[in-house]
């Protein structure tokens, strides 16, 4: 079945220390992949999406993922942390006609 | 600006009620779709909508209905049949159904049952 895996359910961190959530896919074929970050109480906002080309992609709020293929990964990084970015964040792909979301993960900045 | 409108943002309805959830988009989006938030379960997929007059079942569709008489909404319908309607429910649009467009989502709509 295809599916997104989230491993972290939570992920505490210090502000200011770098921060990595992984995202595994179960596709080998093309696919499409996706982070999108919640705050409380509000709809997801997209953070960055990986079509094709570079395996580095940059997104909004200083965030950016790395495609892997051989490994069906795309792990969201940041290397600085702030308080502000406590949320839920999702990762999602699309496998042909179907848009999978992964449990996703929260993540606690603290100060 | 472009974007969803979702309302209201809380609800509350009492057992047997049927309550509907408003979505209504700006974007000229074709496909809108709605899903179900439950703590540590992230999202399942209701009921989607490729194009008006038209929509298809998504993984718990039991207990809920929608309309598509206009490209722009897309109601959500919580009937008394469904048995744990207590929930975030979100509504999202894309340009195209699925394929690399990805989702612009609405604020949601915090539904309680009392």
């Amino acid at each position: 079945a295809q599916s997104v895996t989230q491993l972290d359910s939570q992920v505490p961190v210090f502000e200011e220390a770098p921060v990595e959530l992984r995202c595994n896919y179960s596709s080998s074929v093309s696919v499409y992949l996706f982070w999108y970050v919640q705050y409380p109480n509000q709809g997801l906002q997209l953070l960055l999406k990986y079509l094709s080309g570079s395996t580095l992609v940059k997104g909004i709020n200083g965030f950016e993922a790395e495609f892997n293929k051989s490994q069906t990964s795309f792990h969201l990084r940041k290397p600085s942390v702030h308080i502000s970015d406590t949320a839920e964040y999702f990762c999602a792909a699309v496998f042909g006609q179907n848009f999978v979301f992964g449990p996703g993960t929260r993540l606690s900045v603290l100060p | 600006d472009g974007g969803i409108t979702q309302s209201p943002k809380y609800l509350f309805r009492k057992e047997g009620q049927n309550v509907t959830l408003s979505c209504e988009q700006n974007l000229n989006h074709d496909a809108m779709y709605w899903y179900r938030q439950d703590p540590g379960q992230g999202l399942r997929l209701i009921y989607y909508s490729q194009i008006v007059n038209d929509f298809q079942k998504g993984d718990i569709a039991e207990g809920y209905s929608v309309s598509r008489e206009k490209k722009e909404s897309f109601p959500l319908t919580v009937t008394s049949a469904q048995k744990n309607p207590t929930a975030f429910y979100l509504c999202a649009s894309s340009p195209g159904v699925w394929a690399n467009y990805g989702y612009t989502f609405g604020s949601g709509t915090r539904l309680t049952v009392v």
